[in-house]
């Protein structure tokens, strides 16, 4: 069974950026598609984007600017960055790998266990 | 691209059935059969339980279903359980080839 783990600073200042790594485990990241969502607190899921296809992506249009997803296949780890990050990017940030039923692969069918984010000087 | 729209909270007794909607647009809920369904006890990552509109995952109670009409999805939990008290989020795929939430709904058994 795939298990997955993030991992990265728990504190990020103001306009720096965020990045994190899933470490995946249980599986070969080359197999399956992969996401990351995140959670504000008290708020609701945001999809922030797909990893796919060796390293193709598929980002949220919100974000998409200042969002990179990749992929390294020696680690079997995946990594979101975020850039210029604000208060509005404190959040429980997930990763998950996507779930496929013959060709529809669009929802996460196995989750980390999730990392709080919070920015702030 | 906008949120699905869910109620914000739902209730019921224990054993009732009770149903959560989850309304989008012919962009997404009503155009493509690709609705999924998480529950999410407090503090822990969401649980798939519903995908595809009316699929279960394998292990997942038969006491959850789940449909479609027109740009409505819904979920029903038959057989209400204190277990089942958690948050419930809807999410579909869109034209944009972008995955997109509902806000959320909590349920309480009462």
């Amino acid at each position: 069974q795939v298990q997955l783990q993030e991992s990265g600073p728990g504190l990020v200042k103001p306009s720096e950026t965020l990045s994190l790594t899933c470490t995946v485990s249980g599986g070969s990241i080359r197999t399956y598609y992969w996401s990351w969502i995140r959670q504000a607190p008290g708020k609701g899921l945001e999809w922030i984007g797909y990893l796919y296809n060796s390293g193709n992506t598929n980002l949220n249009p919100s974000l998409k600017s200042r969002v990179t997803i990749s992929e390294d296949t020696p680690k079997n780890q995946f990594s979101l960055k975020v850039t210029s990050v604000t208060a509005a990017d404190t959040a429980v940030y997930y990763c998950a790998r996507v779930h496929c039923s013959g060709t529809s692969c669009y929802s996460f069918g196995s989750w980390g266990q999730g990392t709080l984010v919070t920015v702030s000087s | 691209q906008s949120a699905l729209t869910q109620p914000a909270s739902v209730s019921g007794s224990p054993g009732q059935p009770i149903t959560i909607s989850c309304i989008g647009t012919s962009s997404d809920v009503g155009l493509f059969d690709y609705v999924s369904w998480y529950q999410q006890h407090p503090g822990k990552a969401p649980k798939l339980i519903i995908y595809d509109v009316t699929n279960r995952p394998s292990g997942v109670s038969n006491r959850f279903s789940g449909s479609k009409s027109g740009n409505t999805a819904s979920l029903t939990i038959s057989g209400l359980r204190a277990e089942d008290e958690a948050a419930y989020y809807c999410s579909s795929f869109t034209t944009s080839s972008t995955l997109v939430f509902g806000g959320g709904t909590k349920l309480t058994v009462l």
